[in-house]
């Protein structure tokens, strides 16, 4: 079972425009939040994080809110460039175990 | 080095065959874990180092994959008696410490397994 479900594979969207990337997840134990960046041939980088006691960390054009009642969690790039297509993938944790990765969103952001 | 290395970053195998595949973490990293990303799938965990503790194994899909981690640094996933399903990009991580809040996670690019 999925603990961590990103339901959009694909997004598109047009430059300057707000990309809006969502992640759900079940285990309320979970209590910190990841955004990891992944280009062909490359392996995932990291993004943006938020803990569990935060409701919003923002780094530039780049915003992840967490609702901890919905579990739910987005990333908002706003203004989106063709530079940030790639996949995303939502990451989560809690305590001293791997991360756990969901399916990914791949975003395209067009010209 | 300056960053996570895996090799090869290409394998073609045949089914049935026996693979291997390195990870050599960066340097004074503690913690190393390989996951994988099959076609369409998300990053699926594999197992994990930490420093001299028993490795933790859970995410090993079957008896047919192992892992070692020689003297605290390079890793060596192998995988026996390969079959088709087994294809996937095969990511090797490290860290600083268990916690990744001590410094996250550093990825490798990956070895794309083809079994044919």
């Amino acid at each position: 079972d999925q603990q961590v479900k990103q339901n959009s594979p694909s997004l598109s969207v047009q430059e300057g425009r707000i990309s809006i990337l969502n992640c759900d997840y079940t285990n309320s134990m979970f209590d910190y939040f990841l955004w990891y960046k992944k280009y062909p041939a490359e392996g995932p980088t990291f993004l943006i994080s938020i803990s569990s006691i935060k409701d919003k960390n923002e780094d530039g054009r780049f915003t992840v809110f967490l609702n901890k009642s919905a579990k739910h969690l987005s990333l908002h790039i706003v203004p989106s460039q063709p530079g940030d297509s790639a996949v995303y993938f939502c990451a989560v944790l809690s305590g001293n175990t791997p991360l756990v990765f969901g399916k990914g969103t791949r975003l395209s952001v067009i010209a | 080095g300056a960053g996570v290395s895996q090799s090869p970053s290409n394998k073609v195998t045949e089914k049935g065959k026996d693979v291997e595949l390195r990870c050599d973490p960066i340097s004074g990293h503690t913690a190393l874990y390989w996951y994988r990303q099959s076609l369409g799938q998300g990053l699926e965990f594999l197992i994990y180092f930490q420093g001299n503790s028993a490795p933790d194994k859970s995410g090993l899909p079957s008896d047919r994959f192992s892992a070692e981690r020689t003297g605290g640094s390079v890793s060596t996933l192998t995988i026996q008696r390969t079959q088709q399903e087994d294809s996937a990009v095969y990511l090797c991580a490290s860290s600083l410490g268990g916690d990744y809040r001590l410094g996250g996670y550093t990825f490798g690019s990956g070895t794309r397994l083809t079994v044919v």
